[in-house]
């Protein structure tokens, strides 16, 4: 089974408009971690966010805001007030005591 | 602070031939991984190292590549001989510790560059 699934290949949105991108995950770990990064056509991956399994609270970072929930097994990603920058790959990731693995990611295209 | 490095940037060789990549990761950083990341799709990990020390090599394809973090610093992943299939992007990411059974924020990983490899 996936340890992580990301089921949009490709989103678009209107900039200064909010988007979801959809992340679910499969551990039988009590204790885990899921992450979020961008990829831009650099190719360098950059951490957005990071939630733990124990936080009770949704983790936000600015524009970036993760909506957990844990009984049932997601963590998608939201981004207010999308700028063109924001163009580029998304990857959920999650960490447990086998390893950590990434989706397959989300391409992400704002409009002007 | 100093991010993660990766050289080189860019290498292309023949299939069968030899090629090393280093990585050198943030200051203070115990725990260095190798990804290989195939043009569309998300990276898969390969080796991950806690100061000197392997943690998980699972995916690591041990009859062609080989890694070592012999001062606990700095890493290289070496492939020997190469193969078409192994043309992709190979991502070092270091994080401050990892431990089992926590999952928390220190293992955040923060990556490098990266190095485009093409076998041709």
């Amino acid at each position: 089974a996936q340890k992580i699934t990301q089921t949009q290949p490709g989103m678009f949105v209107q900039e200064k408009e909010a988007v979801t991108l959809d992340c679910t995950y499969d551990t039988s770990d009590q204790s885990y971690g899921l992450f979020w990064y961008k990829q831009p056509s650099s190719g360098e991956m950059i951490f957005l966010i990071y939630q733990g399994s124990y936080d009770e609270q949704n983790a936000t970072e600015g524009r970036y805001s993760l909506n957990f929930q844990k009984a049932r097994k997601s963590a998608n990603l939201v981004i207010s007030a999308s700028q063109l920058g924001d163009s580029a790959m998304y990857f959920c990731a999650m960490r447990d005591n086998d390893d950590m693995r990434f989706g397959a990611g989300t391409r992400l295209t704002v409009k002007p | 602070e100093a991010g993660v490095a990766q050289s080189p940037r860019y290498k292309i060789i023949e299939k069968r031939q030899s090629v090393a990549f280093w990585c050198n990761p943030i200051s203070g950083h115990a725990t260095l991984y190798w990804y290989q990341q195939i043009l569309g799709q998300g990276p898969k990990l390969l080796i991950q190292f806690q100061n000197n020390g392997v943690v998980d090599d699972s995916q690591l394809p041990k009859d062609r590549f080989s890694a070592e973090r012999l001062k606990g610093v700095d890493s290289t992943l070496k492939i020997q001989p190469a193969k078409l299939e192994d043309s992709a992007v190979y991502l070092c990411a270091s994080s401050l510790e990892w431990m089992v059974g926590r999952g928390d924020m220190t293992d955040t990983q923060y990556f490098g560059p990266g190095t485009r490899l093409t076998v041709l």
